[in-house]
């Protein structure tokens, strides 16, 4: 059973454009949700991270959205560059777990 | 280039071979991890060792065989393999297994595991 549900599967925007990936999850016990960025040739590489207790987190151009309610959080890459083009991972994880759920990956392009 | 090295990059491997995964780190980091990175699929995680101990096994097949000789240094030895094992492997650390989740995981670049 997945535990976390991400979409699209494949992204592509503008230059300059707004780029949104959502994940959906089950697991109320769950209270960290990170996202992870994997350029071609990469590991992926830890992007940006929120718990809970907050709905929104902002570093630089990426934001995250949650929303408790409907289980469900989501990454915005705001003007978007070609340099942003790569595959991004939803995590999720609790304070009693010992382990990451990722979701399927997002492949996203940034045409200039 | 990421604190966590990955050899090979690429593995070529026929069903009978036997062949073995190096992952070593140089973050001081407690714990360790090897993942499976599959086309379209979540990241699957396979082993966790923490402080040289295999804390988690995941119902990995025989066929893959962990080994933590110390901190810095991570194995997996692969015999037997099917061709569905082709895929990406991936080794990572953090600082801590159980607050590993607080610092996030450094990954390593992959071994690209072709099964023939």
């Amino acid at each position: 059973q997945q535990q976390v549900k991400q979409s699209p599967q494949s992204l592509i925007v503008q230059k300059g454009g707004i780029s949104i990936i959502n994940c959906a999850y089950e697991n109320t016990a769950f209270d960290y949700f990170p996202w992870y960025q994997q350029f071609p040739g990469k590991g992926p590489a830890l992007l940006i991270a929120i718990r809970p207790d907050v709905s929104e987190k902002k570093e630089g151009r990426f934001t995250i959205s949650f929303n408790k309610s409907a289980k469900q959080f989501s990454l915005h890459i705001m003007d978007s560059q070609p340099g942003d083009s790569a595959t991004y991972f939803c995590a999720a994880t609790s304070y009693t777990g010992n382990q990451f759920y990722f979701g399927t990956g997002t492949s996203l392009t940034v045409i200039p | 280039e990421t604190g966590v090295t990955q050899t090979p990059r690429h593995l070529v491997m026929g069903m009978t071979n036997k062949k073995s995964l190096k992952c070593e780190q140089h973050l001081g980091h407690n714990a360790m991890y090897w993942y499976k990175q599959s086309a379209k699929k979540p990241l699957e995680l396979m082993f966790v060792y923490s402080l040289e101990e295999r804390v988690e096994n995941n119902s990995v097949p025989s066929r893959f065989s962990p080994e933590c000789p110390n901190s810095s240094h991570l194995f997996l030895h692969l015999h037997t393999l099917q061709p569905e094992d082709s895929a990406l492997y991936l080794c990572a650390s953090s600082q801590d297994w159980e607050l590993g989740r607080l610092y996030g995981y450094t990954f390593g670049s992959g071994t690209r595991l072709t099964v023939v």
